[in-house]
C-alpha cells in the first residue's frame, strides 16, 4: 500500500461545480495532515492543514477520518482559478524519520 | 520579496557533468529541505538539515551531496549527471521538522534539471 494514496485525476469540472477529493494513508502513527496546491510549472504551496474536528476555510472544507487513516477536500462553487494539482500531504513523525510524504496529486480543471 | 529562492531556474547539461544548485531561505527557519519531483508529479524528500545538521538522508545516490554553510543555505551539488537525474528539484524550509508538529513547508520556485 502506497503511504499516501490520492484519486486518480485529472477531474473536470464546470465552474459553480463541487468537487471532492479522497485521500488515504498508511502510517497510523501520523499526526499533521496538509492540503498543498501546485499551480502548473510552480512550487507547492500550502492550501491549508487538516485538524482533527475538520476546517473550513471559505469554499474549501477539509476532513480528517483517523480510524479510516482517510482525509478529504471539499471546493464548493469552483472557480476557473481553482485549476490546479491538489496534493495530500502527510507527515512521519519524528521517531520515524520525521518527513512529510507527498501524495501524487489529483489535476483539477475548471471549465467556463 | 522571495522567501526562498534557488538558483539557477533552468539547468541544461550533459550526462557526467557536475553541477551545483543553490538555496537560501530569508525566513528565519531552522530546518531546509530538498525534493526532487521527477516527470510523473511525484515529490519525495531527498535530505532535510536542522541549524545546519544533516537529519534525513532518503536512500539518495551518494553522487548527491548537500552542504549547508549555514541555516539561511542549503546548497545541492551533483557529481556525474545521469539522464535519470532529470526533474525538477525544490529546496523548502520550515521553522521545525516535520514530523514535530503541524509545520508549513515553504518551497522555492525549483530548479529545473534536464540531462542530454
Amino acid at each position: 500500500r502506497k503511504e499516501v494514496e490520492q484519486d486518480p485525476g485529472p477531474f473536470n469540472v464546470p465552474e459553480g461545480a463541487t468537487v471532492a477529493f479522497n485521500c488515504t494513508y498508511s502510517n497510523s502513527a501520523s499526526q499533521s495532515f496538509f492540503w498543498y496546491r501546485q499551480d502548473c510549472r510552480k512550487e507547492p504551496k500550502l492550501l491549508m492543514s487538516v485538524y482533527s474536528s475538520g476546517n473550513e476555510d471559505g469554499r474549501f472544507t477539509a476532513q480528517l477520518n483517523r480510524a479510516s487513516q482517510y482525509i478529504s477536500l471539499l471546493i464548493r462553487d469552483s472557480k476557473l482559478s481553482d485549476s490546479a494539482t491538489y496534493l495530500c500531504v502527510v507527515n512521519i513523525p519524528y521517531n520515524q524519520g520525521g518527513k512529510l510524504i507527498f501524495g501524487q496529486g489529483t489535476e483539477l480543471s475548471v471549465k467556463p | 520579496d522571495t522567501a526562498v529562492s534557488q538558483t539557477p531556474k533552468y539547468l541544461v547539461t550533459q550526462m557526467g557533468n557536475d553541477k551545483s544548485i543553490k538555496c537560501e531561505q530569508n525566513l528565519g527557519h531552522d530546518t531546509m529541505y530538498w525534493y526532487k519531483q521527477d516527470s510523473k508529479k511525484f515529490l519525495k524528500i531527498m535530505f532535510s538539515y536542522n541549524n545546519k545538521e544533516l537529519i534525513i538522508n532518503e536512500t539518495v545516490p551518494n553522487r548527491f551531496s548537500p552542504k549547508s554553510p549555514d541555516k539561511a543555505h542549503l546548497n545541492l551539488h551533483i557529481n556525474s549527471l545521469e539522464l535519470g537525474d532529470s526533474a525538477v528539484y525544490f529546496c523548502a524550509s520550515s521553522q521545525v521538522l516535520a514530523g514535530v508538529s503541524q509545520e508549513t513547508q515553504y518551497f522555492g520556485p525549483g530548479t529545473r534539471l534536464l540531462v542530454l
